[in-house]
């Protein structure tokens, strides 16, 4: 069975600062993973995914992620942080072909202080 | 605008009242999903169509039904609600299944009295 772990409920990080909100999974041959932000009383929006290729991968937002199939992780990462990323951000996989269900992760709030 | 939508976003209901929540989307999708959010579990799949007419359980299907007459309307009904549905739900879509990019609408904040 697949899996996600989130291993951080919340990440505060400083204005400006870089900030690394972690994933790590678990899943059966190559993976399909994804990262998505929900905004206060919005809906999960994407920001961006991995499937091959090159392990970074750049999404929305000045955001990136890096696949590391060693350490089976998939960590988001920003170089300079701004207030307005303050969201809960999700970390989804999905063994690539078929028609597998997407494990979600629980979610890690992430606080950008000004 | 590529959208997808959900009504109500709000809804407080009473135990054993039948209730359908509605979803629409207008990118021609063909896999459409519903998900329950609840604090500390992240998301569930409650069930997904991968076309008209073909529907199948996800994860947490029990006390939920799902319909799928068209392509862009995917209803989650609840037949008989109860208290440990309360929960905050999300309808998705995507191009080309479970392994794609999914679009989430807004969420429909449900509470079971």
């Amino acid at each position: 069975a697949q899996s996600v772990a989130q291993p951080e409920d919340q990440v505060n990080v400083a204005e400006g600062n870089p900030l690394t909100v972690k994933c790590t999974y678990s899943v059966s041959g190559n993976p399909y993973l994804f990262w998505y932000v929900q905004y206060p009383n919005r809906g999960l929006q994407f920001l961006l995914k991995y499937i091959t290729g090159d392990n970074l991968v750049k999404g929305s937002y000045g955001f990136e992620a890096e696949f590391n199939k060693s350490q089976t992780s998939f960590h988001l990462k920003k170089p300079s942080a701004l207030v307005s990323d303050s969201a809960l951000y999700f970390c989804a996989v999905s063994p690539s072909g078929g028609s597998y269900i997407p494990t979600f992760g629980r979610g890690t709030s992430l606080i950008v202080h000004p | 605008e590529a959208q997808v939508t959900q009504n109500p976003r709000y809804l407080i209901t009473v135990t054993g009242k039948k209730l359908t929540v509605t979803c629409s989307q207008n990118m021609n999708h063909e896999y459409m999903s519903w998900y329950r959010q609840d604090p500390g579990l992240g998301l569930r799949q409650i069930y997904y169509s991968m076309n008209v007419e073909v529907t199948d359980k996800g994860d947490v299907p029990e006390g939920y039904k799902v319909s799928r007459k068209e392509k862009r309307n995917f209803p989650l009904i609840l037949e008989s609600p109860s208290p440990n549905q309360t929960s905050l739900y999300f309808c998705a879509s995507s191009l080309r299944g479970q392994s794609d990019t999914q679009y989430f609408g807004p969420g429909t904040r449900l509470t079971v009295l």
